[in-house]
């Protein structure tokens, strides 16, 4: 079975400044991907970023980035140029290649201070 | 983009009553979606996995007979909670996932349903 964990369950930055939320993992799959999801107080889930692990290129998406670490099993998020509205609960989690099923992390709560 | 319509988004309802929760894809088929419990400032929780003219496929640990999933059509999988009681209040979320051959592994999630059982 997969695990997912990320030990911070919350962390504050200053807008304008960078971040990064810790994510580990569990496998013995070679077929899977890694999402960052964010889920402001709406509740809506919102997707962030996914990197496929058979890619070594870490993935960008403007001002989000991770640090894939496939050997480690590390998969860490990278927020650049924070904004107010960035201040959410980040959920990082792991699919399967089989079943598509996620698994999710705790959670981190992340918020920028004006 | 693909969106996952999901209703009621809150219900209450009364000791021992069902309530139904329908989650719809709006402009794709969905082959396969999922059903998931999140509880106040915790985690995601998969309940089950719908599939299309199939029954469901549970998690270990929760109860079929309680949560009841119906995915009669490719656009619409609902989740019935029979006999509700208070502990069953939570926050329900459904997400659906395109056919295979479609970017398949992203999924996409409605906007959630809150149970309150009084």
């Amino acid at each position: 079975a997969q695990t997912v964990t990320q030990s911070q369950p919350e962390m504050s930055v200053q807008e304008a400044e960078t971040v990064t939320l810790s994510c580990t993992y569990d496998t013995s799959e070679n077929n899977y991907y890694l999402f960052w999801y964010k889920q402001p107080p709406s509740r809506q889930m919102i997707l962030v970023i996914r990197q496929e692990a058979y890619k070594q290129q870490n993935a960008t998406e403007n001002r989000f980035s991770v640090n894939f670490q496939k050997a480690a099993k590390s998969f860490s998020l990278k927020i650049s140029d924070s904004q107010l509205g960035d201040t959410a609960m980040y959920f990082c989690a792991f699919m399967s290649g089989a079943n598509s099923k996620l698994t999710f992390g705790k959670g981190i709560t992340l918020s920028v201070r004006p | 983009g693909a969106v996952v319509s999901q209703h009621p988004s809150w219900v209450i309802c009364k000791s021992g009553t069902s309530v139904k929760i329908e989650c719809r894809s709006l402009d794709f088929q969905a082959t396969t979606m999922f059903w998931y419990r999140q509880f106040p400032k915790q985690s995601l929780m998969l309940m089950a996995t719908s599939n299309e003219g199939s029954k469901a496929t549970y998690e270990q640990g929760v109860e079929k007979d309680k949560f009841l999933i119906n995915h009669a059509s490719l656009t619409l999988s609902t989740l019935t909670v029979t006999s509700a009681h208070p502990e069953d209040s939570s926050f329900y979320i459904c997400s659906a996932r395109t056919s295979i051959y479609s970017g398949a592994n992203v999924l996409t999630f409605g906007a959630g349903s809150r149970l309150t059982v009084l």
